[in-house]
Order: C-alpha cells, then structure tokens, then sequence
C-alpha cells in the first residue's frame, strides 16, 4: 500500500528565515511526485511534479528535490502570503491514477 | 474561468438525507477525480472517471456513495441516508489523458451532516 509521511506536521518562521519541509514515500513504483498548496477553505493548487530522482524544480521562492525514498520543499526568504498547508502526493505506476497524499505542513510566517 | 468548479460551496443537511455535489471539470480533461478531506489531513482518493467511463472505485466509497459522468463532461456525486460521519471537504479534480499529469483541483463542497 502506497504510503506518504509528511514532517513537520507545523513550521513556525519569521520571514526570511529559510526551511525546510520533508515528505517520505512508499510506492511500489513512482510515475510522480507532486506538491500542492492548500489555504484554508480552498482547494489544493498544484505546485510542482517530479518524475525522477536527482530531478528539482523552482518557482520564486520553492524549490522541490526528489530522491527514492523522500522530497524535499525548500523555502527560501519567505513572505507571509508563503503561509498555507503544503501537501505531498505519490502517483504510483500501474492502472491506478490516484493520488495518494500526506497530511501536510501548516506553514506560518511571521513578518 | 476555465478552472474546475463545484457546487455547492456549502451544504448543511439533516442525518438521513440525500445530497448531491455537482463538479465541472477543465474542458479539455478526460480525466474527473473525487477526493475527500476531513480537516487536518490530506484528501482522499473516492473515485475516477476518464470520459463517462468510471474506472476505479476506493474502499472508502460504500454503496451509499455513487458517482456519475454521464456524457463524459460534468460530474454528480450522490451520498444517500447520509451520516454524521459524511461530514468533510469534497474536492473534485481533473487531468489529462496519459503520464503522471498534474490534477487540477476546484474549491470543494463543504458538507456539515447534523
């Protein structure tokens, strides 16, 4: 069974204190990784994939890294507006198309 | 807009009763997912569509649950005698044909069972 860990569960920072945010996966076979940004009320707004290990993608301040095992979203200099729960999904090879997600990190930044 | 839209936003319904949830995806998808959310955890997969045919199913969805596309294009999803337990965020999605393409998600219907 796929599984998706996210650590940690909330992260507290002033802004431009740069992070970190951690998800671990367990996939029989990984067609992608995906990482979404979620606000209260709202719906999740898609962020990036990543389809490989080795593999990183950027937008402004994020930046998302893939090895087996994990992805990492590095925050760089955030803003408050940066402030929602960001969430981690596995798309798993084979007929499924669903994706799997953690629980997320609520992220706050203080100004 | 050309993004995923659902309605309604809200509903608050009495135990027992019937509701449904209508998602009209990004024309140019083939593919409509159904997820829930409760809140502080992520959403959960229900069930998925590509064009009108329903392709998988979760164990989640009992058979109080049904979902329908019936041209291909927007999407219902029904829960009947609902329970309290049916309380959360349903989040309706949508993609393209092929890889590990992005689902693009709408604002959820938020549902209170009381």
């Amino acid at each position: 069974e796929d599984q998706v860990t996210q650590s940690p569960e909330a992260l507290r920072l002033q802004e431009g204190e740069s992070s970190s945010l951690n998800c671990s996966y367990t996939v029989s076979g990984l067609r992608g990784l995906f990482w979404y940004r979620q606000d209260p009320g709202k719906g999740p707004e898609f962020l990036f994939t990543l389809y490989s290990a080795g593999e990183e993608k950027e937008k402004e301040r994020l930046k998302a890294t893939l090895t087996k095992k994990e992805s990492f979203l590095h925050i760089t200099a955030p803003k408050p507006e940066d402030s929602a729960t960001y969430l981690c999904a596995v798309q798993a090879t084979g007929s499924a198309r669903q994706l799997t997600f953690g629980s997320g990190t609520q992220l706050t930044v203080l100004p | 807009d050309t993004g995923v839209s659902q309605n309604p936003r809200h509903k608050i319904t009495k135990r027992g009763q019937n509701v449904t949830f209508r998602c009209d995806p990004i024309s140019e998808h083939n593919r409509l997912y159904w997820y829930r959310q409760t809140l502080g955890q992520g959403p959960e997969f229900l069930t998925y569509f590509q064009n009108e045919a329903q392709l998988e199913k979760s164990r989640l969805l009992s058979d109080r649950f049904s979902a329908e596309r019936p041209k291909g294009s927007f999407s219902t999803l029904e829960i009947q005698r609902t329970e309290q337990g049916d309380s959360a965020m349903y989040l309706c999605a949508s993609s393209l044909t092929g890889g590990a393409y992005e689902q693009y998600f709408g604002p959820g219907t938020r549902l209170k069972v009381t």
